[in-house]
């Protein structure tokens, strides 16, 4: 069965420090995708970025960078140079046949 | 563009009492799904549609009622609401082209149960 971990449920930091948010999934699929949406205090929900099970490149945007690593089941992402704009639950995502199965959702507090 | 429009975005009901959650996307988007959001548990899937006249369960569907009459349109119908029913509900499209289009939200529908 699909099924993502996100272990931690609230992180808080203070502005300018690094974060990194654990995604762990497991699925029996060699095909998959996943997936990172943020879901800011105004509640409305904003992808962020989306990697497919071949492609195991790390990729940077901006302050944010994710890190898919297959051997352990992981897709990371770090928020560099934390900003108080940042605060938001995070959900990790996969996606598996037609649906998406989501993890808990990390919520992040960034603090002046 | 509106992309996914949900209404209400607040609404109370009685137990036992029943409404429809509206849910419409202008993308031509083939898949529409409905979920709900609790506190620790994510975001769990409750009815999808892959195309006009198809719909499925997903993994939350008790107490919910569906129907896809038009690509546009894939509104949640409560039955008879219960407090557990008590959550944030987002309807989601995403275009069937490929198999990693990323999904459009709604802005969400919080709903009490008293």
């Amino acid at each position: 069965a699909q099924k993502v971990t996100q272990a931690q449920t609230e992180i808080s930091v203070v502005e300018k420090e690094d974060v990194t948010l654990d995604c762990v999934y497991e699925t029996r699929d060699t095909t998959y995708y996943l997936f990172w949406y943020k879901q800011p205090p105004s509640g409305e929900l904003v992808f962020l970025i989306r990697r497919n099970s071949f492609d195991e490149q790390n990729e940077i945007s901006g302050r944010y960078s994710w890190n898919f690593q297959k051997s352990t089941s992981s897709f990371n992402f770090t928020i560099t140079a934390s900003q108080v704009v940042d605060s938001a639950v995070y959900f990790c995502a996969l996606y598996y046949g037609q649906n998406f199965v989501f993890g808990p959702g990390t919520r992040l507090s960034v603090l002046p | 563009n509106a992309g996914v429009t949900q209404t209400p975005k607040f609404q109370v009901l009685k137990t036992g009492q029943s409404m429809t959650l509206q849910c419409a996307q202008d993308m031509n988007h083939e898949y529409m799904s409905w979920y709900r959001q609790d506190p620790g548990m994510g975001l769990r899937l409750i009815h999808y549609s892959v195309g006009a006249g198809i719909t499925d369960q997903g993994e939350v569907p008790n107490g919910y009622n569906v129907s896809r009459s038009t690509t546009e349109d894939f509104p949640l119908r409560l039955l008879s609401a219960a407090p557990s029913q008590t959550s944030v509900y987002f309807c989601a499209s995403r275009s069937g082209g490929t198999a990693n289009e990323k999904l459009f939200f709604g802005s969400g529908t919080q709903l009490s149960v008293l």
